[in-house]
């Protein structure tokens, strides 16, 4: 079945650092979705890709779709303690709408 | 946005009793909703697909008739997990879309902490 394995698993910035997490699919995505869950709270959607080298911007957050439409990747710029958090990647294949939820990259963020 | 709820946000209960959660979107007519569980740290896991007005459909492993999923309606779906263990215990959260042929984004509820004693 479909897998999507999300990198790194883990990461500590210094507040004002970057951060990107990946996204790679073992197949072929109609559509890539990312989430926010905040420690202790559910996740929340931020946006989706579905166009082949997609690139969408959310003030400091740029998402990315592959050309091949199996990765993406989330990139947050100048990180503040506010971006702390789980980030989601969760893929959709062509044929059904269900999502495949990668295993999250925890953010976290030293002041 | 979207808004989902979930209800009860907390729920303790004994071993070999059931529990009903509810999931409702508040200000939207949800097509298709969605039941995940998440365990600690860890990523969400799809238990199962529910269509207003049909069987629910679920995921590999999940069993039917311990975990029972009722969408009555456009903005409610229950779940029901039945004769309750120790291992139930978890977060689940139910998120409910609209699947229009652009958007496929899902909304989640705030999720249901079960504690099964």
């Amino acid at each position: 079945g479909q897998q999507v394995m999300q990198i790194p698993q883990y990461q500590h910035v210094q507040e004002g650092e970057d951060f990107t997490t990946y996204c790679n699919s073992s197949t072929t995505l109609s559509n890539i979705q990312w989430y926010k869950q905040r420690p202790g709270g559910h996740p929340v959607f931020l946006i989706q890709l579905v166009k082949s080298g997609e690139v969408k911007k959310q003030k400091r957050l740029t998402f990315q779709f592959g050309e091949a439409k199996k990765n993406s990747s989330l990139h947050i710029t100048a990180t503040q303690t506010t971006d702390v958090g789980t980030y989601f990647c969760a893929g959709s294949g062509r044929s059904n709408y269900k999502l495949t939820f990668g295993k999250g990259t925890l953010l976290t963020v030293n002041p | 946005g979207a808004v989902v709820s979930q209800h009860p946000s907390r729920v303790i209960c004994k071993s070999g009793t059931s529990v009903k959660i509810e999931c409702r979107s508040l200000d939207f007519q949800a097509t298709t909703m969605f039941w995940y569980r998440q365990f600690p740290k860890k990523s969400l896991m799809l238990m199962a697909t529910s269509n207003e007005g049909s069987k629910a459909t679920y995921e590999q492993g999940v069993e039917k008739d311990k975990f029972l999923i009722n969408h009555a309606s456009l903005t409610l779906s229950t779940l029901t997990v039945t004769s309750a263990h120790p291992e139930d215990s978890s977060f689940y959260i139910c998120s409910a879309s609209q699947l229009t042929y652009e958007s496929y984004e899902q909304y989640f509820g705030p999720g249901t902490r079960l504690t099964v004693t």
